[in-house]
């Protein structure tokens, strides 16, 4: 069954510094998103991507973040400067389509550790 | 954000009894509703959904039920197994959007 796959599954970081999280949606998906996790708190959206444009964000993806397509499987989060408040589980996911009875699947997420 | 609210945060089940996980919404504008499970170290898994037209969808042991006027839906598996200990999450999505609401989640435990 295909399924997204996310890389790397551990990351640790210095505040600070730059961190590329990777993703490779099913291959047939058209739509891919970032959600993430703060230990003990919800699943929130960060952004929904769709032909090489964001197409929703939410009020946490501020410039320090950005998302790319460099080729045709991978989708990556970028985060610039790195926070105390970026230590997350950051989950991929993706879609064939952007709405209706439409599902997203998601990745087994990266643990990223800012410190 | 308390749009998608799950208020239990456990439940305990007797294998082969009926689990019902329950989730409340307030924004009358989501269309459309997921239940994930979650392991840990995983991500969510897709589990069943349902639109605003239809009260009820059925796939295996695993039934949603939805009550629009009281903006609440809930998640039945029947018979509960071992292997459904997990955290489930409800979430919600709005007209139009792409976003995904969830809920805090509740740990489910299958007692043997």
């Amino acid at each position: 069954e295909p399924e997204v796959t996310q890389t790397p599954s551990h990351q640790v970081t210095q505040m600070g510094q730059e961190v590329i999280l990777r993703c490779v949606p099913i291959s047939n998906h058209l739509y891919f998103y970032w959600y993430r996790q703060i230990l003990g708190q919800k699943v929130e959206f960060l952004v929904s991507f769709y032909n090489n444009e964001i197409s929703e964000k939410s009020e946490i993806f501020d410039d320090q973040f950005s998302v790319e397509r460099p080729d045709g499987s991978n989708f990556t989060l970028k985060i610039r400067s790195t926070k105390l408040e970026d230590s997350a589980m950051y989950f991929c996911a993706s879609s064939v389509v952007r709405t209706g009875e439409e599902t997203q699947y998601f990745g087994p997420g990266t643990r990223l550790l800012v410190l | 954000d308390q749009q998608v609210k799950q208020n239990s945060p456990s439940l305990s089940v007797q294998e082969g009894r009926i689990s019902i996980l329950n989730c409340d919404y307030t924004n009358s504008m989501f269309d459309y509703f997921l239940w994930y499970k979650k392991y840990p170290a995983e991500g969510p898994t897709f589990l069943i959904s349902i639109s605003s037209i239809k009260d009820k969808n059925e796939d295996g042991r695993f039934t949603v039920f939805l009550n629009k006027s009281a903006k609440h839906l809930s998640l039945h598996i029947v018979p509960s197994q071992p292997g459904d200990s997990a955290v489930y999450f409800c979430a919600a999505r709005g007209k139009g959007a792409q976003k995904l609401v969830f809920g805090q989640g509740t740990r489910l435990t299958i007692n043997p």
